[in-house]
């Protein structure tokens, strides 16, 4: 099984232009989250999906964008690139219903925006 | 509110050395408590869990435990390897939407 597949891994962006990251999952999992890693301050949730069709905004949602239009995908799109969204991007997924459920992590996608 | 606090890094110990990595937390209900590792270039992988108070979670020799009294989930190893370099993530989930909140990290490096 691949698990959780993030493409591309890596991306350079001029600031103003537009792109999505995109996530797969073929564990069959509800829910779904996209991360964002920076240094010094751990990951911050920025949107998640409890299944498909349904997306939430995260503690850091401002100039992100999300769609679940199936249950294995979870897309990321950032309309107008800044330089304060150079990060590395994590997508993860879990599944429903126990309080002890785990995270399983892609690889990251490295994004830089210049 | 939901929160985690690690302790600052870098940790830098000899091969064989004991290890304590310290995390607290704040959290409203019945959280569940994890330590996840990441490799360089790598993304996080789950190292131990523990779901209620005075569990101890434990894996590849490292072992953590659950104590409600002083809201902590301090992470501990006998005897570090090289191979342990990595940064560590404290976590909880909160008990409803499965939501998960992490502390910044700690990176450990382990010198032969």
């Amino acid at each position: 099984n691949a698990g959780v597949t993030q493409t591309p891994k890596f991306r350079v962006l001029k600031t103003g232009q537009s792109m999505t990251l995109l996530c797969a999952q073929d564990m069959n999992h509800e829910y779904m989250y996209w991360y964002r890693q920076d240094p010094g301050m751990g990951l911050r949730l920025i949107h998640y999906s409890v299944g498909e069709g349904t997306t939430a905004k995260g503690e850091v949602p401002d100039g992100y964008n999300v769609s679940r239009l199936k249950k294995q995908n979870f897309l990321l799109g950032l309309e107008s690139a800044a330089p304060s969204q150079t990060s590395v991007y994590f997508c993860a997924s879990s599944n429903a219903g126990s309080g002890a459920n785990v995270l399983t992590f892609g690889a990251g996608s490295r994004l830089t925006v210049l | 509110g939901n929160s985690v606090t690690q302790m600052e890094g870098p940790v830098t110990l000899s091969e064989e050395a004991f290890l304590t990595i310290n995390c607290t937390y704040t959290a409203t209900g019945y959280p569940s408590l994890f330590w996840y590792v990441q490799y360089p270039g790598e993304g996080l992988q789950l190292l131990l869990k523990a779901t209620k108070a005075d569990d101890k979670g434990s894996n590849k020799g490292f072992e953590a435990t659950y104590r409600k009294e002083t809201t902590s989930f301090h992470l501990e190893k006998g005897s570090v390897q090289v191979s342990d370099s990595a940064v560590y993530f404290c976590a909880l989930t909160s008990s409803n939407f499965n939501k998960f909140y992490f502390g910044s990290g700690t990176k450990l490096n382990v010198k032969p």
